[in-house]
């Protein structure tokens, strides 16, 4: 049972360029979520999801997409990366019985 | 949004003190949770408050969710080394807070040994 997943662990882009962020979790859970962590500014959420094809809006969404075509992963996209979009990108998920979030280990992008 | 004011921001203390921390919040929230992060990973539940007036421990941890709804407390008595970490709290509010969690800011903590 390895939890949540990220993958990849680290990336650097340049301005402009596109890349996939990819969660997987293996414990069945409904809820799905992007976070990005700022120095001093705490966890801000990006996307969720409440459920296979379903995605919403966060409290930071612009620049970011997401899809949700499989229950066990959350896909986040940058389309057109920015020096402001580095980062380090979390995923949580959990099950809809729960409020707790199971984090992964984070993604961490430097945007040149 | 929502807005959680966590305090204080970090805490250098000596081995063996007895450590505090809160978290306030400028609505009702119906869940408090208590998470540590540790240098390169991702943040890890320490305890999850779900009653006001609630108090729960966890080890040497231990949390309460405040009477008025708006605000949690954390304390860890006689610190370690592997206390070392970010401890943020999070809750999601009792009108508007969805399927959300809102965080505080963080409280790093420092041990001396």
């Amino acid at each position: 049972n390895a939890g949540v997943t990220q993958t990849p662990k680290f990336r650097v882009l340049k301005t402009g360029q596109s890349m996939t962020l990819l969660c997987a979790q293996d414990m069945n859970h409904e809820y799905m979520y992007w976070y990005r962590q700022d120095p001093g500014m705490g966890l801000r959420l990006i996307h969720y999801s409440v459920g296979e094809g379903t995605t919403a809006k966060g409290e930071v969404p612009d620049g970011y997409n997401v899809s949700r075509l499989k229950k066990q992963n959350f896909l986040l996209g940058l389309e057109s990366a920015a020096p402001s979009q580095t980062s380090v990108y979390f995923c949580a998920s959990r099950p809809w019985v729960q409020e707790t979030q199971y984090f992964g280990p984070g993604t961490r992008l430097l945007v040149l | 949004g929502q807005q959680l004011n966590q305090s204080p921001q970090s805490m250098f203390i000596q081995e063996g003190e007895d450590v505090s921390m809160n978290c306030t919040s400028s609505s009702i929230f119906n869940t408090w949770l208590w998470y540590k992060q540790e240098p390169g990973e991702g943040p890890v539940l320490l305890i999850a408050l779900y009653k006001a007036g609630e108090l729960t421990s966890n080890g040497r941890l231990t949390a309460q969710f405040g009477i008025t709804r708006k605000d949690s407390f954390l304390n860890i008595s006689a610190s370690i080394p592997s206390d070392v970490g970010i401890y943020f709290c999070a809750g999601r509010a009792l009108t508007g807070g969805g399927n959300k969690l809102t965080f505080g800011t963080g409280t790093q903590l420092k041990v001396e040994l």
